[in-house]
């Protein structure tokens, strides 16, 4: 079985510029959610996909978009990148958008944005 | 608004002896409620979960949990704590009502297990 892997590990961008982080999900899992998780804090919800439509949204500006894919990989872009945006995204998989299916996690990118 | 809280920030125990990690939360309807553990730059592994059923729930790596309705908690706990059981614990939760996985974390707890 296969586990949620995100690319790229670590990334440095410039204020101002754009950023897209992937993500692999779970074999077999069909939902993939993104979080932000700043430094010292806990992770915080940006938005979820099921079956490629966002499925729900945190409290995130647009700037912050996704995608999914029909294999179920995941994209998160962040448009005109702020000092805030610094921090570990996290991208988890699960299966279905039930209310009781835990998150499996991938090990995030670092994004540092100076 | 669901909310959850974790009032301490670190949790400090000799190896050996029992830990409790504490959870408090709000939600309007009724509490699906969750454990996360964070090792050094990794993403969240998950615990444990309750749903409905028996307050006791047990989890990965000998750790279990009690649901307290009354006093809206969910505390981590472990009989004997293990050095390797140092790490970052997130408790969480997603309010039933939710249609989406949305599910709020608290800001964490880092437990600290001296030999």
């Amino acid at each position: 079985e296969t586990g949620v892997t995100q690319s790229p590990t670590h990334l440095i961008k410039t204020r101002g510029q754009q950023v897209t982080l992937r993500c692999s999900s779970q074999s077999g899992h069909n939902t993939v959610s993104w979080y932000q998780q700043a430094l010292g804090q806990g992770p915080q919800f940006i938005f979820q996909y099921y079956r490629e439509e966002e499925n729900g949204r945190g409290n995130f500006p647009p700037r912050f978009s996704g995608l999914q894919f029909p294999n179920y990989s995941s994209e998160l872009n962040v448009n005109a990148l702020e000092l805030d945006d610094s921090a570990l995204y996290l991208c988890a998989s699960s299966l279905g958008h039930s209310y009781n299916s835990p998150l499996h996690f991938g090990n995030g990118t670092r994004l540092t944005v100076t | 608004a669901q909310s959850v809280a974790q009032p301490e920030d670190q949790v400090n125990v000799a190896e050996g002896n029992p830990l409790t990690v504490k959870c408090t939360y709000s939600v309007s309807g009724n509490p699906y409620l969750f454990w996360y553990v964070q090792y050094p730059n990794r993403g969240l592994q998950f615990l444990l979960k309750y749903i409905t059923g028996d307050n006791l729930v047990k989890g990965s790596y000998g750790f279990e949990a009690e649901f307290n309705k009354s006093q809206t908690s969910f505390h981590l706990k472990k009989p004997s704590a293990l050095v390797s059981d140092s790490a970052l614990y997130f408790c969480a939760v997603r309010e039933s009502s939710s249609s989406a996985s949305k599910i709020i974390f608290g800001s964490g707890t880092r437990l600290s297990i001296r030999p």
